[in-house]
């Protein structure tokens, strides 16, 4: 079955440093990877999207990320990590078929220290 | 513009009573749909709807849950007979529909409790 693996629960970064969120994902069909962040008390946001093409994705907020088909890979980056990015961040995949539904993972809560 | 809304925002119920929770997609989106968060877990698919097309059900937990939508605009889930293990977050997303992946937009979620 398809699945989206997010290694860490909680990933710890001082600010101004660089951030990377780790996902990996089953290799079912074609892969259509998201990035969304939920801050809390609210719904998720999109972040940014690998449909096709470019293997490096630019997003909202300064984030980025890479899309590595031979290590089956979509981590989620940021090259300065600002205390308001402080949340928690989910990488998703697309279902096959005729259903756009979203396979989560489990989510990083993402702690930025300033 | 105005993003997808849902109604209530918080909810307590007791065990064995019904809840219906609502959800206002954004204006032209075809595609809805809802998923469940439990604490500290990811969502969960529960349905999709797609314009007039039969609805993809595949992922309510039990005959307990349904959901209906009227045309492409409001939807309202509904849980009969709540039990504590339903109590979680319950999320609505919206799309523009049609063929491929397209970016589905949350709202800010309805926080169900069964006491």
């Amino acid at each position: 079955a398809q699945s989206v693996a997010q290694p860490e629960d909680q990933v710890n970064v001082a600010e101004g440093n660089p951030l990377t969120v780790k996902c990996t994902y089953s290799v079912s069909g074609n892969p259509y990877l998201f990035w969304y962040v939920q801050y809390p008390n609210r719904g998720l946001q999109f972040l940014l999207k690998y449909i096709t093409g470019d293997n490096l994705v630019k997003g909202s907020y300064g984030f980025e990320a890479e899309f590595n088909k031979s290590q089956t890979s979509f981590h989620l980056k940021k090259p300065s990590a600002l205390v308001s990015d402080s949340a928690l961040y989910f990488c998703a995949d697309r279902s096959g078929g005729a259903t756009n539904k979203l396979i989560f993972g489990t989510g990083t809560l993402l702690a930025v220290q300033p | 513009g105005a993003g997808v809304s849902q109604s209530p925002s918080n909810k307590v119920t007791e065990k064995g009573k019904d809840v219906e929770l609502r959800c206002d997609p954004i204006s032209g989106h075809t595609a809805l749909y809802w998923y469940r968060q439990r604490l500290g877990q990811g969502l969960e698919f529960l349905i999709y709807f797609q314009g007039n097309s039969a609805p993809d059900k595949s992922g309510l937990p039990s005959d307990r849950f349904s959901a209906e939508r009227t045309g492409e605009s409001v939807s309202t889930l509904t849980i009969q007979r709540t039990q504590q293990e339903d109590s979680a977050v319950y999320l609505c997303a919206s799309s523009l529909g049609g063929i491929g992946p397209d970016t589905q937009y949350f709202g800010p979620g309805t926080r169900l409790t069964v006491l």
